[in-house]
């Protein structure tokens, strides 16, 4: 069974940081293009940023690039996203999101998400 | 950027009765198009993908149409458990990765 477990969430006020982590398992991790999507508090589905399989190629949604990054570390089947000059318009549900091989763009599992709060 | 635009915001069916749900991407995204159900405290569950392909375990009742420009998404025979958000998305273009801003479907 896939599961992802994002983790790391909390409240940071603004200006601040914080990284997020995921752990995989239940499949090649490894073989997997990987998303990070989030939503705000009662509002849609908002992607933030996707990584190849072996972290070449990575793009950003324009309102957070340049203040995140997203990363994976395939031994340790776990993805990353690093929230830096966090603003009080991140704040959201973070979920991760299983892809597929041939490209980021089927998010086929979710895990159930991390909240990120950014207020003074 | 490709727009996706979803209509009805809001749809109330009664139970047994078809749900038609619409999105729009403001540009071509030729079959790349993925449906996905969100119930009120959880994560999204992909529905449907490549238009109209189903995801593994989607039952039946859920198709997905169209290409290029026009989609639906169509519920033939609504049971309880499928009151909830819809959201189309759209992945022709990888950065950004667009989404529908939903279709919350209600018991009539």
């Amino acid at each position: 069974e896939v599961q992802l477990v994002e983790s790391g969430g909390d409240l940071v006020q603004p200006g601040g940081s914080l990284r997020l982590s995921c752990a995989a398992s239940g499949f090649t991790f490894s073989t997997s293009w990987m998303n990070w999507v989030r939503q705000a508090p009662g509002r849609g589905l908002e992607w933030v940023a996707n990584i190849k399989q072996d972290g070449s190629e990575k793009y950003y949604v324009d309102s957070v690039r340049g203040r995140f990054t997203i990363s994976r570390d395939n031994a340790q089947n776990s993805l990353y996203l690093q929230m830096n000059s966090l603003r009080a318009e991140d704040t959201a549900v973070y979920y991760c999101a299983r892809a597929g091989v041939s490209g980021p763009g089927i998010n086929y599992h979710w895990g159930q998400g991390t909240l990120v709060a950014v207020s003074s | 950027e490709i727009v996706m635009t979803q209509s009805p915001a809001t749809l109330s069916v009664s139970p047994g009765e078809r749900a038609t749900l619409s999105c729009r991407a403001s540009q071509s995204v030729s079959s790349n198009l993925a449906w996905y159900q969100q119930k009120p405290g959880q994560a999204p569950r992909l529905l449907i993908y490549g238009a109209f392909t189903r995801a593994t375990g989607i039952p039946a009742r859920f198709s997905g149409s169209g290409s290029g420009t026009e989609f639906t998404l169509t519920i033939s025979s609504l049971q309880s458990e499928d009151f909830a958000v819809y959201y189309c998305q759209q992945y022709t273009n990888w950065s950004p990765i667009t989404f529908g801003q939903g279709t919350r479907l209600d018991i009539k």
